[in-house]
């Protein structure tokens, strides 16, 4: 089945740790993205890649970093720098400017 | 950047009841979608629509592009299509992303 994938589904993290969301896709799309949401909010992008080897930063990219070594994988890494970390972070992927496709999202506590 | 608003902010419907939700937008854009977040977290794509309407079964949508603004109708609605309605858009340039309004919170009583 084609789909976007993110794991895990729930996380827990302690204060001073960073922690690594994944998130993969076999649409063979070309971008990928990054959002967080906070409880009754809307979601914020965080970091996109348009291209493999490339990325840059969304709205509220501080405290995170991506990388994009494949197509089909985007990671994120929550880091300690990252002062309010708990939040729902959804994974999306596009061809081109064209209809964005979720994944089922992680949930990250701080401890 | 733009600015995307969403109303109401909440609605509450009897089951069978039509509801119309509303998205206005500041600026030309390539991309706009519905999304239905259900309790789960995951985000069901609706429509993608950009300009023109567009129907799928109970739900319909239209957008305005010249007026920047966009309609979602829900007809004869059902328990199952609570949950919150989210709109977002791109910004019309070249970058992809979207930005997303703060979107209805839906519920639909027995």
């Amino acid at each position: 089945d084609g789909g976007i994938t993110q794991s895990p589904k729930y996380l827990f993290r302690k204060e001073g740790q960073n922690v690594t969301l994944s998130c993969e896709q076999n649409l063979n799309h070309d971008a990928m993205y990054w959002y967080r949401q906070d409880p009754g909010q809307g979601l914020r992008l965080i970091y996109y890649s348009q291209i493999v080897n490339d990325f840059q930063k969304g709205d509220i990219a501080e405290g995170y970093s991506v990388s994009r070594e494949k197509k089909e994988s985007f990671p994120l890494t929550v880091t300690s720098a990252q002062k309010n970390p708990t939040a729902f972070y959804l994974c999306a992927s596009s061809i081109g400017v064209w209809e964005q496709f979720f994944g089922p999202g992680t949930r990250l506590t701080v401890l | 950047g733009i600015q995307v608003e969403q109303s109401p902010p909440d609605l509450i419907l009897q089951e069978g009841a039509n509801s119309t939700l509303r998205c206005n937008f500041s600026d030309s854009v390539n991309n706009l979608q519905w999304f239905h977040q259900n309790p789960w977290g995951q985000l069901i794509n609706l429509f993608y629509i950009p300009s023109g309407t567009k129907q799928n079964g109970r739900l319909s949508a239209t957008t305005v592009a010249t007026e920047r603004y966009s309609l979602l109708y829900i007809s004869s609605s059902q328990t199952t299509d609570s949950g919150v309605y989210f709109c977002a858009v791109d910004d019309g340039g070249s970058n992809y992303k979207l930005t997303f309004g703060k979107g209805t919170l839906l519920t639909v009583n027995p």
